[in-house]
């Protein structure tokens, strides 16, 4: 099984910063890695698959990056609305596995 | 509008037996691999088994082969979870989800309870 390992676990900002969140696979995934972002009591949202591409209506200030074992989110600059969990998760080999998440709380 | 619908969540004692329902409407869902996700209280996801658009392959997580049966009907656009011998462990909100791989949409959730 693929491990993905998020980090950090918290990451507290404020807004109008820019946010780096990380995932890293314990084996290589290629592109075939996905973000998603969910807010308190409810379900999650694609932000960005294959690594790099944004889902439908998602903010350009939301870009992915990364190939191979390490990936990379990062959100250009917080709006108040973006302060959620964010999770990785690789289709590379089943089991498709997720990170263990990162919370990007308001400092 | 993509719409996805669990139901038949509630509590069930160690053992015990539930079918999950899910029901899909503003997409072609036979053109459309579909998955169940879990997410335990307070924990992150875990894929729990996905199945092909004619429902010829189908893949589950270790921990609940042989007990969960993923299936579907296309006719009636609905999405199926079988669960017996559940366990405390398979305590979770249960999502529906639209994707085999990477998942473009997501239901609600309804929670399972697996408790005496």
């Amino acid at each position: 099984e693929i491990v993905l390992t998020q980090s950090p676990a918290t990451l507290p900002l404020s807004p109008g910063e820019g946010a780096t969140l990380s995932c890293r696979a314990s084996q290589s995934v290629s592109s075939s890695l996905a973000w998603y972002q969910q807010k308190p009591g409810q379900a999650p949202r694609l932000l960005i698959y294959d690594a790099s591409n944004r889902a439908t209506g998602i903010p350009a200030r939301f870009s992915g990056s990364g190939s191979g074992t390490d990936f990379t989110l990062t959100i250009s600059s917080l709006e108040p609305e973006d302060f959620a969990v964010y999770y990785c998760q690789q289709r590379s080999t089943w089991p498709f596995t997720f990170g263990q998440g990162t919370r990007l709380e308001i400092k | 509008e993509v719409q996805l619908e669990e139901s038949g969540g509630g509590l069930v004692q160690p053992g015990g037996s539930l079918r999950l329902s899910c029901a899909a409407s503003g997409f072609t869902f036979s053109s459309n691999w579909m998955s169940w996700v879990r997410q335990a209280p307070g924990k992150g996801l875990e894929w729990v088994a996905n199945i092909k658009q004619d429902g010829s392959d189908k893949y589950y997580v270790d921990s609940v082969k042989g007990r969960f049966t993923i299936s579907r009907d296309n006719a009636k656009n609905s999405l199926f979870l079988q669960m017996n011998s559940l366990r405390a462990e398979d305590t979770a909100v249960y999502y529906c989800a639209r994707g085999g791989g990477t998942i473009s949409y997501w239901g609600l959730g309804t929670l399972v309870t697996v408790s005496s």
